[in-house]
C-alpha cells in the first residue's frame, strides 16, 4: 500500500470548516484513500473512502486530487467533539487490514 | 445489532504473568484484527485472523503473543510472560467475509494492559 504523509497537528475554530490534507504520491490504481479518526481513548472509527470522485456522507467530505496525488478532507462545521487523531489511508481494493501512519491531531479551539 | 466487544477493558498484570484479551466481532463477522497502540504512538497492525485461521501475522512479535479465533465464541490475544514494554492499549476490529459496501473495519474500544 502507498505511503500517506500527513502534518502532525492542525488546530481549527468551532464552527469553521476543518480542511485535513493528505499525500499519497505514489498511490496506484487500484488503491482507495481512507480516512478514520481516533477520538481520544477509543477505537477508531471509519469516516469515508474513496478511489478518485469526490465524495460526501453524513459526516464530511473528501476532495481527491484529479492525478491522485493528494487528497483533503473536510469537516463543514467542526465541533468540539471533532477533536481527534485523523489518519489518512491507502489501501488496495481487496486488502484487509487497514495500515495506520501517525494521523494528524487535529484540535478544535472553542 | 451490537459493535465489536472487547474484554477486559482494563486489565493488571505483574511481570512474567498471563494475559488474556477476547475480542467478540460484530454479529455476522468472519474477519478479526489485532492492532496495538503503545502510548502516545499509533496502531500497529499484529495479526488477521479468519474461523480457524490465522492469514496474515506479520504484525505478531515473534515470542510470547499467540491468537486464536475458534469456530465457536471470541478471538483470543494471549500474551505469555508479560513484559514492562507490553503495556499498551489492544484494539479488535472486524469485518464481514466480503468487504460490503465500504470496506470499512469496525473498531472495539480496546483492551488496556498495565504490566507492573
Amino acid at each position: 500500500d502507498a505511503k500517506t504523509t500527513q502534518p502532525p497537528s492542525m488546530d481549527c475554530a468551532e464552527g469553521r470548516a476543518a480542511n485535513l490534507p493528505c499525500n499519497h504520491s505514489t498511490i496506484s490504481g487500484n488503491e482507495y484513500v481512507y480516512w478514520y479518526r481516533q477520538i481520544h481513548s477509543q477505537g477508531p472509527q471509519y469516516i469515508i473512502h474513496g478511489l478518485k470522485n469526490n465524495e460526501t456522507n453524513e459526516m464530511a467530505s473528501l476532495i481527491i486530487t484529479e492525478d491522485r496525488k493528494s487528497s483533503t478532507l473536510i469537516l463543514p462545521h467542526a465541533t468540539l467533539r471533532d477533536t481527534a487523531v485523523y489518519y489518512c489511508i491507502a489501501r488496495r481494493e481487496g486488502a484487509q487490514k487497514l495500515v495506520f501512519g501517525q494521523g494528524t491531531r487535529l484540535t478544535i479551539n472553542p | 445489532n451490537a459493535g465489536v466487544m472487547q474484554n477486559p477493558r482494563h486489565l493488571v498484570r505483574r511481570r512474567g504473568q498471563e494475559a488474556r484479551l477476547r475480542c467478540s466481532p460484530m454479529k455476522g463477522h468472519s474477519h478479526v484484527y489485532w492492532y496495538r497502540q503503545l502510548p502516545e504512538e499509533g496502531l500497529k497492525f499484529m495479526v488477521y485472523l479468519q474461523k480457524e485461521n490465522i492469514i496474515d501475522e506479520s504484525g505478531m512479535p515473534k515470542e510470547r503473543f499467540s491468537a486464536e479465533f475458534p469456530k465457536e465464541g471470541p478471538s483470543i490475544l494471549r500474551i505469555q510472560q508479560v513484559v514492562r514494554g507490553d503495556s499498551a492499549a489492544y484494539f479488535c476490529a472486524s469485518s464481514p467475509e466480503s468487504q460490503g459496501a465500504t470496506g470499512e473495519l469496525f473498531f472495539g474500544e480496546g483492551s488496556r494492559l498495565t504490566v507492573l
